[in-house]
């Protein structure tokens, strides 16, 4: 089955520099890649998601990249805020009937 | 409209105790999963539900978890003889259908505890 890899685990950014996050897959079926931010005590809450037939999405200071040649997915914030802090997860999926697979999550810490 | 409701949202038991855990997904979603996520760990699958379709059981992790839905409706998670190491935060969360591309709307969770 699906395996998702993290990278890093925890991450700590300047205000106003920018974080990369880093996932990889197993599945080369795997298609459509989400990530969500999980604030504390909070629920996950779906931020961005990037679909194989496209390489990179932005939504005004994220953006996700994707190359499924070498089977990996990134998550950029840029001019970070206190407010991204946070746990981010990725995850990847097959279309069709198959549950999410989840990266066990980066914790972004911007420091003000 | 209403999102995704979990209750309760804190539930303390003892070890050895039976506890059913209860999910309300969001209205018309076919689709219903429950996650576990140990402190400060990331989100483990447990089952899904599609529709009229048979569940999808493939990450419980015993025998002492079980999880019924009516229908497109509510769902309970059903932990018997519960251990110190079921604790955690027991995640519920709906799309409008299975399909591997759709937005999963995630609950506030039950957080769990065994003594």
């Amino acid at each position: 089955g699906e395996n998702v890899e993290q990278h890093p685990s925890t991450l700590s950014v300047q205000e106003g520099d920018s974080a990369v996050i880093k996932c990889t897959y197993s599945d080369s079926a795997s298609n459509y890649f989400p990530w969500y931010k999980q604030e504390l005590g909070k629920r996950p809450q779906l931020i961005i998601d990037i679909r194989s037939n496209v390489g990179e999405k932005k939504d005004q200071r994220i953006a996700v990249t994707l190359n499924k040649t070498a089977k990996h997915f990134s998550l950029h914030i840029t001019e970070t805020q206190p407010e991204d802090s946070a746990v981010y997860f990725c995850a990847a999926s097959i279309e069709g009937n198959t549950p999410l697979v989840f990266g066990k999550g980066t914790r972004l810490s911007v420091i003000a | 409209g209403a999102g995704v409701s979990q209750s309760p949202s804190n539930k303390v038991t003892e070890k050895g105790k039976d506890v059913e855990l209860r999910c309300d997904p969001i209205s018309g979603h076919t689709a219903l999963y429950w996650y576990r996520q140990r402190l400060g760990q990331g989100l483990e699958f447990l089952i899904y539900f599609q529709g009229n379709s048979a569940p999808d059981k493939s990450g419980l992790p015993s025998d002492r978890f079980s999880a019924e839905r009516t229908g497109e409706s509510v769902s309970t998670l059903t932990i018997q003889r519960t251990q110190q190491e079921d604790s955690a935060v027991y995640l519920c969360a709906s799309s409008r259908n299975a399909g591997g591309q759709e937005t999963q709307y995630f609950g506030p969770g039950t957080r769990l505890l065994v003594l």
